[in-house]
């Protein structure tokens, strides 16, 4: 079984300042790792993934995560706040025969303060 | 353009009714999800269906039913079995070998008084 953890449901940063938003995971085998935002009263967005390769991912509004196999870690990172960053996050696992499915993580709020 | 839709945006319901919340995709996405979310809680995952004209249940199906008759759509319908319906409804979909990336639709804010 697999499972994800958000540590620090509630996160608060000033604009400009670093956005850090932790994620440990547990799986057995190889994982694929995910996080997505979501802005009020919306679905979720898939901000960035890793399957394979690079530990160090980019994805979309400036932010980028790091697989850390040792610490089974996904944290996500953003040099920067910006007010429009204030959303929820959340991190989510799957793996090679998960078919498809995701385990989540219980969300990590962000606000950003001006 | 392509995209998941769901509707309505809102829905407002007498308790002991049930009501069907609809789903569409035209990514031509083999697979569909149903998740549930409430405040602190995460998503939840209901139903799901890898193929047309089969699904399975989830961690919370009790008082929820599907069905897949299209590829297209995956409605979902909460019945009056269902002892606390009031939830943000989220429907996925994914194409096979996607390795776990979902394509989320907009959701369904359903409340039940």
């Amino acid at each position: 079984a697999q499972s994800v953890t958000q540590l620090g449901s509630h996160v608060s940063v000033s604009e400009g300042a670093l956005v850090l938003l932790r994620c440990n995971y547990s799986s057995s085998v190889p994982p694929y790792l995910f996080w997505y935002v979501q802005y009020p009263n919306q679905g979720l967005q898939l901000l960035l993934k890793y399957t394979t390769g690079a530990t160090l991912v980019k994805g979309i509004n400036g932010f980028e995560a790091e697989f850390k196999k040792s610490e089974t870690s996904f944290h996500l990172t953003k040099p920067s706040a910006h007010m429009s960053d204030a959303a929820e996050y959340f991190c989510a696992v799957s793996h090679n025969n998960a078919g498809n499915m995701l385990t989540f993580g219980g969300g990590t709020r962000l606000m950003v303060k001006p | 353009d392509g995209g998941i839709t769901q509707s309505p945006k809102y829905l407002f319901r007498k308790e002991g009714q049930n009501v069907t919340l609809s789903c569409e995709q035209n990514l031509n996405h083999d697979a569909m999800y149903w998740y549930r979310q409430d405040p602190g809680q995460g998503l939840r995952l209901i139903y799901y269906s890898q193929i047309v004209n089969d699904f399975q249940k989830g961690d919370i199906a009790e008082g929820y039913s599907v069905s897949r008759e299209k590829k297209e759509s995956f409605p979902l319908t909460v019945t009056s079995a269902q002892k606390n319906p009031t939830a943000f409804y989220l429907c996925a979909s994914t194409l096979t070998g996607a390795l776990g990336e979902q394509y989320f639709g907009p959701g369904t804010r359903l409340t039940v008084t």
